[in-house]
């Protein structure tokens, strides 16, 4: 398997444009989680999808963030409009199953700076 | 909420040596599972070793061992014979069944393999 596909790889955008993350979890995973990872807050959990359902999105920073996930084979994490401080490495990860001991597969991440 | 605390930011080992890296955690609950991933420069998270918190038994993975003291809520990471390969910021991790899949992370440890 490919493991968890992630694209673009890195993002440079400017502020007030619209962006868009792009995540194919491995074939057969339920679920997925979308994380952001910065020096100052570190890794953080923004939303998690099973059976393409978001169950938690408790995570996300504001109504600039929206995530959908269409089909079980794709997921999108959007920012409209972009500001700098949503410049960080977000992170799409899935598991076979939504459970507490279930390994979390991360894919490469992408590196999104906003100028 | 949980909260994990690595309290060590950084730490080497010389090649062939053996390092423990240390991991804190709170929780109310009696249930749970704590993880180490690894992070190298490539920034893909890797699952380096898991215990479920019922398990007085510590989990091991070939060179990579845990000491999971529940009393004391610690679950620290030793690697032996450590490799230039292990060279890497490690992530320690919370989850429950209550926290619905929601994986909580430190801080993270940046281990330097010196040669």
């Amino acid at each position: 398997d490919a493991g968890v596909i992630q694209s673009p790889r890195h993002e440079v955008t400017e502020m007030g444009q619209e962006v868009t993350l792009r995540c194919k979890p491995i074939s057969g995973h339920n679920s997925l989680f979308w994380y952001r990872q910065t020096m100052m807050r570190g890794l953080e959990l923004l939303i998690y999808f099973n059976n393409n359902v978001p169950i938690d999105d408790s995570g996300m920073p504001e109504d600039r963030f929206s995530a959908k996930m269409p089909n079980a084979s794709f997921s999108t994490l959007k920012i409209q409009p972009s500001e700098p401080r949503d410049s960080a490495v977000y992170f799409c990860a899935s598991s076979f199953a939504i459970g507490g001991f279930d390994e979390q597969y991360f894919g490469p991440g992408t590196r999104l700076t906003v100028t | 909420a949980q909260t994990v605390t690595q309290s060590q930011p950084e730490m080497s080992v010389q090649e062939a040596e053996t390092v423990t890296l240390s991991c804190t955690y709170d929780t109310s609950e009696s249930d749970y599972y704590l993880f180490w991933y690894k992070q190298p420069p490539s920034r893909q998270m890797i699952l380096v070793i898991r215990q479920e918190a019922y398990k007085q038994q510590n989990a091991t993975e070939n060179r990579f061992s845990v000491n999971f003291q529940k009393a004391a809520k610690s679950f620290s990471l030793k690697i032996s014979d450590s490799q230039l390969g292990d060279a890497a910021m490690y992530f320690c991790a919370y989850n429950s069944e209550t926290s619905g899949s929601r994986l909580t992370f430190g801080e993270g440890t940046q281990l330097t393999v010196n040669p």
